[in-house]
């Protein structure tokens, strides 16, 4: 496709459970980003890569969080023994290259009951 | 600590006005200003990427500038309409961290018919 795509839309999830959250990048696009968005907030900053290896990955909120990037295109992010405070939407987005604008998935929304 | 202060937090207006809204971000180390708008139930749509003290930017009624040395920038919608209703998102990358975009709250808008 030609646009970011991110999978599930949704997931509904049980505290201590372990999630998986795809994005596809739109091909070509080196650096990929990972943010977190809460009701009322602005996305928060998790990781990015740039290719394979994460080039930052300060916001990630503990060590239950990682992610990976293992071909430079798809990345997951992988949510251990979710709690509730872990839900929010999950926003992906990639970029072609320095001073560019970054193009946004549409998101997945994690809730964890 | 580098935040990205957007306001105001909300702001409603009559169709058919104009209106600015404030970004400012720490003025040492920028690399790049993003402004985003975002949605309802959509993604986050780039508006534009400034670099340069003093840039203007310019896409239909919306228009936007940039004041690195002091570390602001303002957006500009002339004769608002009904479909500019979003979330407005400023964002930040910076030197040494140059791909690493940060995101302020937002300022949601709301356009009155």
């Amino acid at each position: 496709g030609a646009g970011v795509s991110q999978t599930p839309s949704n997931k509904v999830t049980e505290k201590g459970k372990y999630v998986e959250l795809r994005c596809d990048p739109i091909s070509g696009h080196t650096a990929l980003y990972w943010y977190r968005q809460s009701l009322g907030q602005g996305p928060e900053f998790l990781i990015y890569f740039q290719g394979t290896g994460a080039a930052d990955d300060s916001g990630l909120p503990n060590d239950r969080f990682f992610a990976v990037r293992p071909e430079g295109s798809v990345s997951t992010l992988k949510i251990q023994r979710t709690e509730r405070g872990d839900s929010a939407v999950y926003l992906c987005a990639s970029k072609l290259y320095m001073n560019t604008e970054a193009f946004f998935g549409q998101g997945t929304r994690l809730t964890v009951v | 600590i580098l935040n990205v202060e957007q306001s105001p937090q909300s702001l409603h207006v009559q169709e058919g006005d104009s209106t600015n809204f404030t970004c400012s971000f720490p003025s040492s180390n920028f690399y790049a200003l993003h402004w985003y708008r975002w949605e309802t139930a959509k993604s986050p749509e780039a508006l534009f990427v400034m670099t340069l003290n003093g840039d203007e930017k310019k896409k239909g009624r919306i228009s936007a500038t940039l004041n690195t040395k002091e570390g602001y920038s303002y957006l500009y919608i002339k004769g608002s309409q009904p479909e500019d209703s979003a979330t407005y998102l400023c964002a930040f990358s910076f030197k040494n961290r140059d791909d690493k975009i940060i995101f302020g709250k937002g300022t949601r808008l709301h356009i009155l018919p």
